[in-house]
């Protein structure tokens, strides 16, 4: 059972376009709610991340909008450039963990990978 | 401050073959895991670590067995590879675990068996 739906799969966008990637989530123990960017050949990194208390986080042309009645986030990014192409991966997890449990782990959407034509 | 390292880059194996892929970290962290990448599937954690002599399945453990003998250091080993093992494989470490601890990842390594 996938815990955090991403999509689309794939984006295209042309540089200075706005990307747009959503994602959907059912637990309601989720209260962490990080995106991580990945180039080719190298690991994912922590981009931003939004906490449930407020429904905008914006960091440079980076901002996530958070509906928490909807259960879903997205991820927009203002004035595309060639250099955002990557793989987006949103992710959730709760605050409360117990040790020796899975509870406190984050689970990954699929993966979304933007191109941006110069 | 090397951050996350994993050795080997890329490997192949044959099937029945066995390897052990090594994850360090500099950071002092407590949590290591390991994931595996697969061409849309996301990110998959295989086993995770909450401490030195600690190791926990996560959501893909069959296969695969984990060693955390040193604070710093988390190995996946694979006793007997099978096709369905090919894929790129990424550690990662965090101070904390559950929401807002950030994880830091390695550069993954490429497994092939064929």
């Amino acid at each position: 059972q996938q815990q955090v739906k991403q999509s689309p799969q794939s984006l295209i966008v042309q540089k200075g376009g706005i990307s747009i990637i959503n994602c959907a989530y059912e637990n309601t123990a989720f209260d962490y709610f990080p995106w991580y960017q990945q180039f080719p050949g190298k690991g994912p990194a922590l981009l931003i991340a939004i906490r449930p208390d407020v429904s905008e986080k914006k960091e440079g042309r980076f901002t996530i909008s958070f509906n928490k009645s909807a259960k879903q986030f997205s991820l927009h990014i203002m004035d595309s450039q060639p250099g955002d192409s990557a793989t987006y991966f949103c992710a959730a997890s709760p605050t409360f963990i117990d040790r020796g449990s899975t509870l406190g782990r984050l689970y990954f959407g699929r993966g979304t990978q933007l191109t941006v034509w110069p | 401050n090397a951050g996350v390292t994993q050795t080997p880059k890329f490997r192949v194996l044959k099937t029945g073959q066995s390897m052990t892929l090594l994850c360090a970290q500099d950071m002092n962290h407590e949590y290591m895991y390991w994931y595996r990448q697969d061409p849309g599937m996301g990110l998959r954690l295989i086993h995770y670590s909450v401490g030195e002599g600690t190791t926990a399945k996560g959501e893909v453990p069959d296969g695969y067995n984990v060693s955390r003998l040193k604070k710093q250091n988390f190995l996946l080993g694979l006793e007997s590879a099978a096709p369905s093992q090919t894929s790129v494989y990424f550690c990662a470490s965090s101070y904390g675990a559950g929401g807002s601890y950030e994880q830091y990842f390695g550069p993954g390594t490429r497994l092939t068996v064929t």
